[in-house]
């Protein structure tokens, strides 16, 4: 079945490089994701993965992938406190609907 | 201009009541979803729906129902709401299998 993990809580000092750290089960996962959610609103998409990549940078985040040991990271450089939020990710298998399966989310706080 | 947008954006409402929340997408996506976050901030999807197929979750009890009167809307309709149904719902949109686009929620509390 599937099942994606994440550590629940991260914090950094303000200028800190963070790296939140997923794995997940599905080997037919085509897609993976990385959303952000902040107090009280919904899911923004930060950025995604194909799963024949193993790494994409994009200005301070940067998303690794080890397909083999369906590990997936996002580094967050030089963190700021705006970065504060919860950091979703996501896998998308096969299929002809997109069902995103979600990590139980890190709860990243960037501390002054 | 918001893109997928959600009311109310809370609902305060008495077990055993039917409660509609409704979505609204203005990206001419043709999928659309709605997800349950719980009070540990854990999403699960409930359904997913295009013109094509309707995709229901198999641990969604069948008091939770999707509907869309047309391809930019689509609503969940909830009959005997529990108290365990309190939660944020979350709607999003996605053009086929492109990312999915979140609503800011809707915040269900069931006394």
């Amino acid at each position: 079945g599937e099942d994606v993990e994440q550590s629940l809580f991260l914090s950094v000092r303000e200028g800190d490089s963070s790296v939140i750290n997923c794995t997940y089960t599905d080997s037919s996962s085509t897609y993976l994701y990385w959303y952000k959610q902040e107090p009280g609103a919904g899911l923004q998409l930060l950025t995604y993965i194909f799963s024949n990549m193993d790494m994409k940078q994009d200005q301070r985040l940067t998303v690794l992938l080890n397909k083999k040991d369906k590990h997936l990271s996002l580094r967050i450089a030089d963190t700021q406190t705006g970065d504060s939020a919860i950091y979703f990710c996501a896998e998308s298998p096969q299929g002809s609907a997109r069902q995103l399966t979600f990590g139980s989310g890190t709860q990243l706080t960037v501390l002054p | 201009d918001t893109a997928v947008s959600q009311t109310p954006k809370y609902l305060v409402t008495q077990m055993g009541n039917d409660k509609s929340i409704k979505c609204e997408q203005n990206l001419g996506h043709d999928t659309m979803y709605w997800y349950k976050q719980d009070s540990k901030k854990f999403l699960k999807i409930m359904f997913s729906y295009n013109n094509k197929e309707l995709i229901i979750n198999e641990t969604v009890p069948n008091r939770f129902s999707p509907k869309s009167p047309d391809k930019a809307h689509l609503n969940l309709h909830i009959n005997s709401l529990e108290l365990g149904d309190s939660a944020v719902y979350f709607c999003a949109s996605s053009q086929a299998r492109d990312e999915q686009y979140f609503g800011p929620g809707t915040r269900l509390t069931v006394t």
